[in-house]
């Protein structure tokens, strides 16, 4: 079974702080690793897919790092606002197999 | 962007009674689909994966004949849950992928609103 991990489970900032988390997987066997926002009765949807060691991706406030070597990547909203309140997945992909991390859920309070 | 309908978004049932989930994928193919169940607190379980035109595969620990998947058209698969009991209560979320984006590294997954079971 893979183990990928995601802290912290959940939290809580004011709007207009920056905040990260972080999701760690396996090292071995690595093909890509996606974050998805998930919020509350909607469906997940993706942010980024990664696939390189090294990689950094940006969409608006958001942006996300990966280090495949070490087995972790970062995702950080910068200016958070009440609108980014969701749980954040990751997902560890291996060949054929996608593995979920538990997420972590965000609260924005205005 | 691609989307993927899932249906019933809820359903409550008697216990010994089946229901059965369906997920399409709206604006694109998609030979893969994939199944999970989640548990409170916990992180998205794949049950299954969900071929085309052929047999599911069940992940370990997964009863086929409890969780019947059939992928007949490159839109729709559904998952039966048959003879449902208490234990089968949970959140059940099909994703697919597309099939414009069957290469490796593996592209992102659309996923389904989700289906809450409930079994009384």
């Amino acid at each position: 079974i893979l183990n990928v991990e995601q802290s912290p489970q959940s939290l809580h900032v004011q709007e207009g702080d920056s905040t990260n988390f972080t999701c760690s997987f396996p090292s071995s066997n690595f093909y890509a690793l996606h974050w998805y926002r998930w919020e509350t009765a909607k469906s997940p949807e993706a942010l980024f897919v990664m696939t390189l060691n090294g990689d950094e991706k940006k969409k608006g406030r958001i942006s996300a790092t990966l280090n495949t070597k070490e087995g972790y990547s970062y995702l950080y909203i910068k200016g958070s606002q009440p609108e980014d309140s969701a749980t954040y997945l990751c997902a560890f992909c291996g060949y054929q197999k996608v593995t979920f991390g538990t997420g972590t859920k965000l609260q924005v309070i205005p | 962007g691609a989307v993927v309908s899932q249906h019933p978004s809820w359903v409550i049932c008697k216990s010994g009674t089946s229901v059965k989930i369906e997920c399409r994928s709206l604006d694109f193919q998609a030979t893969t689909m994939f199944w999970y169940r989640q548990f409170p607190k916990q992180s998205l379980m794949l049950m299954a994966t969900s071929n085309e035109g052929s047999k599911a595969t069940y992940e370990q620990g997964v009863e086929k004949d409890k969780f019947l998947i059939n992928h007949a058209s490159l839109t729709l698969s559904t998952l039966t849950v048959t003879s449902a009991h208490p234990e089968d209560s949970s959140f059940y979320i099909c994703s697919a992928r597309d099939n414009r984006r069957q290469a490796i590294p593996p592209g992102e997954l659309f996923f389904g609103e989700g289906s809450r079971l409930t079994v009384l």
